[in-house]
């Protein structure tokens, strides 16, 4: 089945580090890809997405790349802040079965300043 | 434009009472799901509606867990004869399926539901 996998926090970085986040997925057909952030007290929020392979996402600094031949999608960023830190989900969703979402289990970045 | 929006925000009741969670999507979004997020774990699928065609139920935990929807608009999740594990905040989210597979969820802020 579908599945998605994302590297297991917490991550915690200082101000101004490279930041990656691996996630990997597993999907029938050809997925549209995600990552959702969820900052302290907020709701879950779109940060980027992808929806073809080479396909390159960004948004606020953070970028991932769908990579069809290794099924990943690495959330990056070059120089992290103390206010990107937040809980990050990958995500994906399929045109196989019924469009519903499927979403890694969440990591948590703190970063220090 | 209004978000989604939901209520009650949090929810203290007594183990083995029932709750309703209640769900407003934004206006025109067809598909919509609800999601509970234990604490410090991910997103766990409960259920989704598209348009008038069956929910999927493939993630409700047990038949102490249903929602309805009327149409496309309000949905309210119940449960009834609550554990102590039901504990976690549920998610809504709804989403314009009709813009294919490049469209996002958005997502209320939740409801914390504590069972004492």
């Amino acid at each position: 089945g579908n599945s998605v996998t994302q590297m297991e926090g917490p991550v915690t970085l200082s101000e101004e580090a490279f930041l990656t986040i691996n996630c990997t997925y597993t999907a029938t057909g050809y997925p549209s890809l995600f990552w959702y952030v969820q900052y302290p007290g907020e709701g879950l929020q779109l940060l980027l997405k992808a929806t073809k392979a080479d396909d390159k996402g960004s948004n606020k600094g953070f970028e991932a790349t769908y990579r069809k031949e290794t099924t990943s999608f690495h959330l990056e960023k070059g120089s992290v802040q103390v206010s990107d830190s937040a809980v990050y989900f990958c995500a994906l969703s399929t045109t196989s079965g019924t469009y519903k979402y499927i979403f890694g289990t969440g990591t948590r970045l703190k970063v220090l300043a | 434009g209004a978000g989604v929006s939901q209520s009650p925000s949090n929810k203290v009741t007594e183990k083995g009472k029932d709750v309703e969670l209640r769900c407003d999507p934004i206006s025109g979004h067809t598909a919509l799901y609800w999601y509970r997020q234990r604490l410090g774990q991910g997103l766990e699928f409960l259920i989704y509606f598209q348009g008038n065609s069956a929910p999927d139920k493939s993630g409700l935990p047990s038949d102490r867990f249903s929602a309805e929807r009327t149409g496309e608009s309000v949905s309210t999740l119940t449960i009834q004869r609550t554990q102590q594990e039901d504990s976690a905040v549920y998610l809504c989210a709804s989403s314009p399926r009709g813009q294919g597979l490049t469209y996002e969820q958005y997502f209320g802020p939740g409801t914390r539901l504590t069972v004492t």
